[in-house]
Parts: structure tokens; sequence; C-alpha cells
């Protein structure tokens, strides 16, 4: 059964610092990862999304990267600002077809 | 292109009671998710459609809970009765074919008293 598991839970930053957000997954046999970003009260944003033959994707500030040997997952936001803050979810679509999703990383940038 | 919609946004509701959620998902969109987010939890698949027919209802508390999408366009969730531990927010995503880019809408948030 496949488990996502995100780490850290919470992170609270300074304007301006690079971070990075983990995502593991117990079983490499997947279609893709997919990076969302939910603001309180929202829906889910799509990100980034990986093809399982891909090892990274960047849009803008953000560049993810996906090792499925290993079985995870980075996403990198360079420069953060205040308008990043929001809870960052990791989700991988396996081979039934399922999107199964990791609980979260709730990210708070302070200015 | 608009998004998938989804009404009502927040729905207050006191235990035993029904309620019932409906979504219209993007146009051309062939296959239609129900997921519960339950606070300080990622999303968890209730039930995906494709077209008008069920492909996985496994994690569906079909006791209490019921979906159906007529017509293979909108969808409509209903939980009958609703108890405490289904507060949670509902979200509704569609996708060109199962398998591809999933898009999802702003959320019913639910609190059940």
């Amino acid at each position: 059964k496949q488990e996502v598991t995100q780490i850290p839970a919470a992170l609270s930053v300074p304007e301006g610092e690079n971070l990075v957000l983990n995502c593991s997954f117990t079983d490499s046999a997947i279609y893709n990862l997919q990076w969302f970003r939910q603001d309180p009260g929202k829906g889910l944003t799509s990100l980034l999304l990986i093809q399982s033959s891909q090892r990274e994707q960047t849009s803008g500030r953000l560049n993810a990267s996906l090792d499925k040997s290993s079985g995870r997952s980075t996403l990198y936001i360079a420069a953060s600002q205040p308008g990043d803050s929001a809870t960052y979810l990791c989700a991988v679509l396996n081979q039934g077809g399922k999107l199964i999703f990791g609980q979260g990383t709730e990210l708070s940038v302070k200015p | 292109e608009a998004g998938v919609a989804q009404s009502p946004r927040y729905k207050i509701i006191e235990k035993r009671q029904s309620v019932a959620f409906w979504c219209n998902p993007i146009s051309g969109h062939a296959t239609l998710y129900w997921y519960q987010q339950i606070l300080g939890q990622g999303p968890k698949l209730l039930i995906q459609f494709q077209n008008n027919g069920v492909v996985d209802d496994s994690q569906l508390p079909k006791d209490r809970f019921s979906a159906e999408r007529l017509k293979g366009v909108d969808s409509t969730l209903k939980i009958q009765p609703a108890k405490l531990e289904d507060s949670a927010v509902y979200l509704c995503a569609s996708s060109q074919k199962a398998g591809y880019e999933q898009y999802f809408g702003p959320g019913t948030r639910l609190t059940v008293t």
C-alpha cells in the first residue's frame, strides 16, 4: 500500500531564505508526482508535475526533483516571500490511477 | 477556460442531518473525483467516476455516503445521516482522462455539530 510522508509538518522562515520541502513515498511504481499549494479555505493549485521518467521540473522560483529509486522528491523554493505562505502537498499517482497525498507541510514566511 | 465549480462553499449541519454537495467539472473532462480532506491531513479519494460510471469507490463509507454523476457531467455527493467525524473539506477534481493531471475545485467546508 502506497504511503506518502512529508517532512517537516510545519516550517517558519524569514523572507528571502531558500528552503526545501521533502516528500517520500514507499512504492516506486508511480506514474508521476505532483506538488500542490493550498491556501487556507481554498482548493488545491497544481505547482509542478514530474513524470516518472523525469528527474526535475522548474517553474519560476520553484524546482521539484524526483528520485524514484529512493522514493523521494524535494520542492525547492528560492528567495521565499510572504506570499509563499501556504500548505504544500505532495501527491503520487500510482499505477492503479489513484492520487495518494502526503499530509502537507505548512509554510510560513515572515516579513 | 472555467475551472471546477463547487457549491455550497460552506455548510453547517447537526449530526444525523443530511447534506448534499454539487460539482461541475471542467468541460470535456471525462474523469471526476471526490476527495475528503480532514483538518491537518492530505485529501483522501472517496470516489472516482469515468463518464457516468464508478471506477473506484473503495474508500466511500457506503452506509452513509452516496454519489452520482448523471449524464457524465455534474456530480452530487450526499451524506445521510452525517456524523461528527464527517467534518472536513470535500474537494471535487476532474481530469481529461484517468491518470491525467487533476484540477481541483475550491472545496466545500462541512461542519457537523
